[in-house]
């Protein structure tokens, strides 16, 4: 099984709103990822938790905040964002860091 | 620094044809993983294949193959009978393993349409 789920699948939220992504796997994965990936680009690095600490935040800005509350799950709370926040947000697995990562099935959000 | 590069934006081509993706790649890594990631308008990106790069012989699954050539950094993907549900985004990407440095970097990617 290498499957990870992300919701909700859709997101629109105003610029002054407080949301939440959330992305699990019950593959016994140890690393966590979350990526931006605006449309007909390559997905982006945002942050990389390993063994449930953060081990790479790529300088994204203070409105985005992750969160590992366990090896299972991934949180991406969201708050003050831009329009040009809006974006697909992936979330990606792998067994450890340095080995190959699973993703999910992404979050489209929009912010207006 | 690494970089990835498809110079293929757009390709298309008849259903149960082969089709052949290129990937070039710069890195002053030795030890390293080299992947082809798919990503069809539903927009999950889905591993294809993986290829290592201290194996020698080429990986293959199912349909799909790579032709890895290590001295020229090169990579290209090759796709045998292709089918209407190859048609996606497929993205090079590579991933060194360098303790603390395993992050994946992805080409800008190559759209494939198959054509019934």
């Amino acid at each position: 099984d290498t499957e990870v789920t992300q919701t909700p699948k859709h997101l629109v939220m105003g610029m002054t709103n407080k949301k939440s992504l959330k992305c699990e796997q019950h593959m016994g994965h140890r690393a966590m990822y979350w990526y931006k990936q605006k449309a007909k680009k390559p997905p982006e690095l945002m942050f990389v938790y390993s063994y449930e600490k953060l081990s790479i935040n790529e300088s994204v800005p203070s409105r985005f905040s992750p969160e590992c509350p366990n090896s299972s799950l991934l949180n991406l709370h969201l708050h003050a964002l831009q329009p040009e926040d809006s974006a697909l947000y992936l979330c990606a697995s792998s067994p450890d860091r340095g080995e190959t990562q699973y993703f999910g099935p992404g979050t489209r959000l929009l912010v207006l | 620094a690494q970089t990835v590069t498809q110079s293929q934006p757009e390709m298309s081509v008849q259903e149960a044809e082969t089709v052949t993706l290129s990937c070039t790649y710069d890195t002053s890594e030795s030890n390293y993983y080299l992947f082809w990631y798919k990503q069809p308008p539903s927009r999950q990106m889905i591993l294809v294949i993986r290829q290592e790069a201290y194996k020698q012989q080429n990986a293959t699954e199912n349909r799909f193959s790579v032709n890895f050539q290590k001295a020229a950094k090169s990579f290209s993907l090759k796709i045998s009978d292709s089918q209407l549900g190859d048609t996606a985004m497929y993205f090079c990407a590579f991933m060194p393993l360098n303790f603390g440095n395993e992050k994946l970097t992805f080409g800008t990617g190559t759209r494939l349409t198959i054509i019934p």
